[in-house]
C-alpha cells in the first residue's frame, strides 16, 4: 500500500463550480499536512498547510480527518486559474522526509 | 529573500559529460534537499542535507554526487548518466529540524541525456 494515496482525477469542472477530493495516508503517527499546487512543467508550490481544525484560505478549504486518516481539499467558486495538479503531502514522523501523492488533476473550462 | 534559485533551467549533457546543478537560498534554512521528478509522476527524494551533512542518501546511483559548501549553497555533481536519468531536477529547503514546515522548491533544472 503507498503510503499517501490520492484519487487522479482527472477532475473535470465548470468556472465557479465548487471541487473537493480527498487523500489518504497510510501512516498513523503522520505529524504533518500539506497542499501543493503544481502547474505543468514547474515546481510544486506550497498551497496551505492543513491543521487538525481545519483551516481556510480564501476560496480553499482544507480537512484532516485523523481517525479515518484522510485529508481533504475544497476549491470554491473555481477559477481558470486553478487548473493544476494538486499533490497531498505528508510528514510522517516529523522528521525532514515529505511522502508525496500521485496528485489529483484539476481542469477548470470557461 | 523566500526564493530558491536554481541553474540552469534546462541542460542537455552526454553519457560522458560531467556537469553540476546548482541550488541556492538565503532564507536561512538549515536543510537542503534534491529531488527528482519524471513526467506525470510526483517528486523523489534523492538527498537530504542537514546543517550542511548529508542525512538521507535515498540509494541513489554515485553518478550523481551531492556537496553542499555552505549552508546557502547545494550542487549536484552528474558524471556518466543514462537517458532514463533525463527529469526535472528538484531542489527545496527547509527550516531546520524537520520538514514540518513544509519545503520551498526552486524551479528546477530540467535534464535531457543524450
Amino acid at each position: 500500500r503507498k503510503e499517501v494515496e490520492q484519487d487522479p482525477g482527472p477532475f473535470n469542472v465548470p468556472e465557479g463550480a465548487t471541487v473537493a477530493f480527498n487523500c489518504t495516508y497510510s501512516n498513523s503517527a503522520s505529524q504533518s499536512f500539506f497542499w501543493y499546487r503544481q502547474d505543468c512543467r514547474k515546481e510544486p508550490k506550497l498551497l496551505m498547510s492543513v491543521y487538525s481544525s481545519g483551516n481556510e484560505d480564501g476560496r480553499f478549504t482544507a480537512q484532516l480527518n485523523r481517525a479515518s486518516q484522510y485529508i481533504s481539499l475544497l476549491i470554491r467558486d473555481s477559477k481558470l486559474s486553478d487548473s493544476a495538479t494538486y499533490l497531498c503531502v505528508v510528514n510522517r514522523n516529523n522528521d525532514y522526509k515529505l511522502s508525496f501523492g500521485a496528485g489529483t488533476t484539476v481542469t477548470v473550462r470557461a | 529573500d523566500t526564493e530558491v534559485t536554481q541553474t540552469p533551467k534546462h541542460l542537455v549533457m552526454g553519457m560522458t559529460n560531467k556537469k553540476s546543478l546548482k541550488c541556492e537560498q538565503h532564507m536561512g534554512h538549515r536543510a537542503m534537499y534534491w529531488y527528482k521528478q519524471k513526467a506525470k509522476k510526483p517528486p523523489e527524494l534523492m538527498f537530504v542535507y542537514s546543517y550542511e551533512k548529508l542525512s538521507i542518501n535515498e540509494s541513489v546511483p554515485s553518478r550523481f554526487s551531492p556537496e553542499c559548501p555552505n549552508s546557502s549553497l547545494l550542487n549536484l555533481h552528474l558524471h556518466a548518466l543514462q537517458p532514463e536519468d533525463s527529469a526535472l531536477y528538484l531542489c527545496a529547503s527547509s527550516q531546520a529540524g524537520t520538514g514540518g514546515y513544509g519545503y520551498t522548491f526552486g524551479s528546477g533544472t530540467r535534464l535531457t541525456v543524450v
